[in-house]
């Protein structure tokens, strides 16, 4: 069964500083994996996905994720944070499976504070 | 604003009581999606339909049921509820049938709270 690790429950970082958020994933194949963001009292908004092709993808808000298969990963990076961007941030992925279920499965999210 | 619309927003009920929860898709959108959020779980995938048929199963429980309506809105109905009930379920919607093909878009969910 495919899943998803996000190692870190809880990052604080200084506006303005870089971030990284990692996730590792589980599964047989290459999976198709995404990044969500849940801010407080919102519904998950999507960041980004990675489905093929160059392992280095663009997202909105200035993120960006790179796909390393070597090492089961997908983390999400920022250059410069803003304070508008502590929130919740959801990995996902799922199988290009032919039958079964077709829904997202989360990783348990890692929280994002900003320190001014 | 993601055009999925989730009603109520927060609903207190009693063990043992069922309750209803009511999602409004984008407009266009053939597909729904529920999911369930609690502190111990994450976010768990429950169910999907789509174009009123149900399309994908999760970790459902069998006191729990949805369907999808002509005009598409969905309703997730819960049962013989429980305290380990309490959480928030959401509400996604998207174009096509396969969420790896089209963007899942979520609404603000309903906080669920059992007594």
């Amino acid at each position: 069964a495919q899943s998803v690790t996000q190692p870190d429950i809880h990052i604080t970082v200084s506006e303005g500083a870089s971030l990284e958020l990692r996730c590792n994933y589980s599964y047989g194949a290459t999976p198709y994996l995404f990044w969500y963001v849940q801010s407080p009292g919102q519904g998950l908004q999507l960041l980004l996905k990675y489905f093929s092709g160059d392992t280095l993808v663009q997202g909105i808000k200035g993120f960006e994720a790179e796909f390393k298969r070597s090492q089961s990963s997908f983390n999400l990076r920022k250059p410069s944070v803003h304070w508008s961007d502590a929130a919740e941030y959801f990995c996902a992925v799922v199988g290009p499976s032919g039958g079964g279920a077709d829904g997202l499965t989360f990783g348990k999210g890692t929280h994002l504070i900003i320190q001014p | 604003d993601s055009g999925v619309t989730q009603t109520p927003k927060h609903l207190i009920t009693a063990t043992g009581q069922r309750v209803t929860l009511r999602c409004s898709p984008r407009s266009g959108d053939l597909s729904v999606y529920w999911y369930q959020q609690s502190l111990d779980q994450g976010l768990q995938f429950l169910i999907q339909y789509y174009n009123g048929e149900e399309r994908a199963k999760g970790n459902i429980l069998e006191r729990f049921s949805a369907q999808q309506f002509p005009d598409l809105h969905s309703e997730l109905n819960l049962s013989s509820l429980e305290l380990g009930d309490s959480a928030l379920y959401f509400c996604a919607s998207s174009a096509g049938g396969r969420s790896l093909n089209s963007p899942l878009h979520f609404g603000n969910g309903t906080r669920l709270t059992v007594t």
